[in-house]
């Protein structure tokens, strides 16, 4: 079946340095995988970071990327210096874009990130 | 903007109750889901409703029920509570069905069965 596999947490990180969370997936049902990465912050519900519908593009929102890499089937989530704010737990995500699945996502079990002050 | 509320925030149940869940959206969206989430596990679908009146099972739905009353509720029942479960179960919405669009997320509600 389809499945995301992403970076065990917790990661913990400096404010200033870089972060990667990897996330690989496996869509032996899609044809046209879209990705996602929503985010969870203390105490508030789970949002949409970003998503990128199409292979080999990128997606950015609030300093992160992930570039959509069809061929390594990844997903990875980076950003080049982090703060403290950004301590949450990421979630990555596969979906169909195929209408008859409609908005089905699976989820990868969330990576835990902490950020030092 | 609008915002997902649900209810309620912890609950805890006894062996073999029925216990239910209640989500509100007012965003006015036509699709609406219960996720269920373990401990390091993935969000995993249990029910989903395309529009009002419709109601259609996901990957986890045997022992839970749904009812979408309006369009803006959605409803859960755990059918028969199971000893030591304990989960999170996130309600969430979206605009329309088949167009990937974004799905908005409550804060959950925690399950504890004893």
């Amino acid at each position: 079946g389809d499945s995301v596999t992403q970076t065990e947490g917790p990661v913990t990180v400096s404010e200033s340095e870089s972060l990667i969370i990897n996330c690989t997936y496996s869509a032996t049902s899609i044809a046209y995988p879209n990705l996602f990465w929503y985010v969870r912050y203390p105490g508030e519900g789970l949002q949409l970071l970003l998503k990128v519908i199409t292979a080999g593009q990128k997606g950015s929102s609030r300093g992160f990327e992930a570039t959509y890499n069809k061929e390594t089937t990844s997903f990875h989530l980076q950003k080049a210096s982090v703060q403290e704010s950004d301590s949450a737990v990421y979630y990555c995500a596969l979906g169909d874009m195929t209408n008859s699945a409609g908005n089905k996502l699976t989820f990868g079990i969330g990576t835990r990130v902490l950020v030092r002050p | 903007g609008g915002i997902i509320t649900q209810t309620p925030k912890f609950l805890i149940g006894q062996e073999g109750q029925k216990l239910t869940l209640k989500c509100q959206q007012n965003f006015n969206h036509d699709t609406m889901y219960w996720y269920r989430q373990d401990s390091g596990k993935g969000l995993r679908l249990i029910y989903y409703s395309i529009t009002e009146n419709d109601l259609q099972k996901g990957d986890l739905s045997e022992g839970y029920d749904a009812s979408r009353e309006k369009k803006s509720s959605f409803s859960l029942t755990v059918t028969s509570a199971q000893k030591n479960e304990m989960a999170v179960f996130l309600c969430a919405s979206s605009p329309r069905w088949g167009y990937q669009d974004t799905q908005y997320f409550g804060p959950g509600t925690r399950l504890l069965v004893l």
